[in-house]
């Protein structure tokens, strides 16, 4: 089942502007990730956050956990026009099933 | 490391027709595969869940004798719509996880128009 919901669901920037895309969910969580694709293509897989992790750094991209909340947050910073995509959040609680939210399509214009 | 190849890429076919999309993991043995299908700017929807050797446990809502999956190796899965009509045309992608792994590797998908 879909637990995942992002916020927002579009968003439109320009180049070397920051992107903060947030994700909540409802249940409990092993971890959670962030992906992203490609109109039309398959999936990217970002970065994984563990429920035990309260921020991860990878380049340009940082993840929050907030698992009080039930929240993250993944920021893009200095975005590039190549960055733009749709980024979901996946959230896995067990099994390895992966949860997916609707996701933010992310626009970045020069 | 960890590629996941799907193929066909796109198919078109009549209704009434059935449709074979496999699903191999290239360099590595997946002992788990999933197959999610995705509608048009929305999210991934998971189907079913399939281990090597054994029948797969499909999502509730999504029938298993419409939604064939058979995982007879540990590189190959393959999901053939059967009697295919046009409400099934959608993005069907899979992916592959080993039991060291804590992600799935996602193949590139399979675009199905049902005609």
């Amino acid at each position: 089942s879909q637990q995942g919901e992002e916020d927002p669901q579009a968003l439109s920037i320009q180049e070397g502007e920051n992107a903060t895309m947030n994700c909540s969910y409802k249940t409990s969580i092993n971890n959670l990730q962030w992906y992203r694709q490609n109109s039309g293509r398959g999936l990217v897989h970002l970065i994984l956050i563990r429920s035990n992790e309260r921020e991860k750094h990878s380049g340009r991209l940082r993840v929050t956990l907030d698992t009080s909340k039930k929240s993250s947050s993944l920021l893009i910073t200095a975005s590039r026009a190549a960055d733009t995509a749709s980024y979901f959040c996946a959230t896995e609680n067990s099994g390895y099933a992966l949860n997916f939210g609707k996701g933010t399509s992310l626009l970045v214009t020069p | 490391g960890a590629v996941v190849s799907q193929h066909p890429s796109w198919v078109i076919c009549k209704s009434g027709t059935s449709v074979k999309i496999e699903c191999r993991s290239l360099d590595f043995q997946a002992t788990t595969m999933f197959w999610y299908r995705q509608f048009p700017k929305q999210s991934l929807m998971l189907m079913a869940t399939s281990n090597e050797g054994s029948k797969a446990t499909y999502e509730q809502g999504v029938e298993k004798d419409k939604f064939l999956i058979n995982h007879a190796s540990l590189t190959l899965s393959t999901l053939t719509v059967t009697s295919a009509h046009p409400e099934d045309s959608s993005f069907y992608i899979c992916s592959a996880t080993t039991s060291s792994a804590d992600t799935q590797y996602f193949g590139p998908g399979t675009r199905l128009t049902v005609l």
